[in-house]
C-alpha cells in the first residue's frame, strides 16, 4: 500500500506557541489530503480537507484561524497549530487520497500534541 | 439514524478464534468499502478494500459487502494477539459521485483483544 509520512510524531508546546506538522506522501502522488483529530477512545474526526494549490475545506466547527493549512506541493502538506491551548492536545492524523478512482485513503502514522 | 454503525465493543476472543467484525450503513451511494486496522497511538492502517458486493480475501483476512443489506463484515482466521487492535470500517461514494464524495465515512470502531 501507499506510504504517508508525518512529522513530528510527538510534540510537547507551551500554551500560546504555534506547532507546525508536516504530512509527507512518500511514493505516491496525493492531489488531496485530509488532516483529521482523534481523542482518546473516540473516532477519527476530520478537521479539513487539503488540494494541492488551493485553499483548504474545513469541517463546521473547525476554526481556519487556529489551524492553518498549506498544501504547497503534490506530497506536502503541513497543519499549523496556531496559538495553541490545552484543549487543542490531541492526536492528529493526515492521509493522502489515493486509488484509481480517488476512492480510498492512507494514513499516516499520526502526531501527538500536547499542549501545557 | 447514523450513516454508518459499528458495535464498540469491546470484544475478546482466545488465540485461533474465528472473528467477525460488521458495520451497517444508510447511504446507498457507497460504493467502496474498506477495513483499517488502528494500533493504539498509531495512524489507521488500509487492510482491506472492496468495491460493490461480493467477497475478498487476502490472507487470514476476508471481507464481504452485501449492499442490498447494506452490510459489511471483516473476518480474521486463525487469530493472533498481534492481531489486537481496533477495527475501524469506511465507506466513500468516491471521487467521481459529487462534491465532497471522496470522504471517507467512519464507524466507531470496535476494539478486539486476542488472548493468548
Amino acid at each position: 500500500g501507499a506510504v504517508v509520512s508525518q512529522h513530528p510524531s510527538r510534540v510537547i508546546c507551551k500554551s500560546g506557541t504555534s506547532v507546525k506538522i508536516e504530512c509527507r506522501s512518500l511514493d505516491f502522488q496525493a492531489t488531496t489530503m485530509f488532516w483529521y483529530r482523534q481523542f482518546p477512545k473516540q473516532s477519527l474526526m476530520l478537521m479539513a480537507t487539503s488540494n494541492e494549490g488551493s485553499k483548504a475545506t474545513y469541517e463546521q466547527g473547525v476554526e481556519k484561524d487556529k489551524f492553518l493549512i498549506n498544501h504547497a506541493s503534490l506530497t506536502l502538506s503541513t497543519l499549523t497549530v496556531t496559538s495553541a491551548h490545552p484543549e487543542d492536545s490531541s492526536f492528529y492524523i493526515c492521509s493522502g487520497l489515493a486509488g484509481v478512482r480517488e476512492e480510498t485513503q492512507y494514513f499516516g502514522p499520526g502526531t501527538r500534541l500536547l499542549v501545557l | 439514524q447514523k450513516e454508518v454503525e459499528q458495535d464498540p465493543g469491546p470484544l475478546s476472543v482466545p488465540e485461533g478464534a474465528i472473528v467477525s467484525l460488521n458495520c451497517t450503513y444508510s447511504n446507498s451511494a457507497f460504493q467502496y468499502f474498506m477495513w483499517y486496522r488502528q494500533y493504539s497511538r498509531k495512524g489507521p492502517e488500509l487492510l482491506m478494500y472492496t468495491y460493490s458486493s461480493g467477497n475478498k480475501e487476502d490472507g487470514r483476512f476476508t471481507a464481504q459487502v452485501d449492499k442490498s443489506s447494506k452490510y459489511i463484515s471483516l473476518f480474521i482466521r486463525d487469530s493472533q494477539p498481534s492481531d489486537s487492535a481496533t477495527y475501524l470500517c469506511a465507506m466513500s461514494a468516491g471521487a467521481y459521485s459529487g462534491a465532497g464524495s471522496y470522504q471517507l465515512t467512519f464507524g466507531k470502531g470496535t476494539k478486539l483483544s486476542v488472548i493468548p
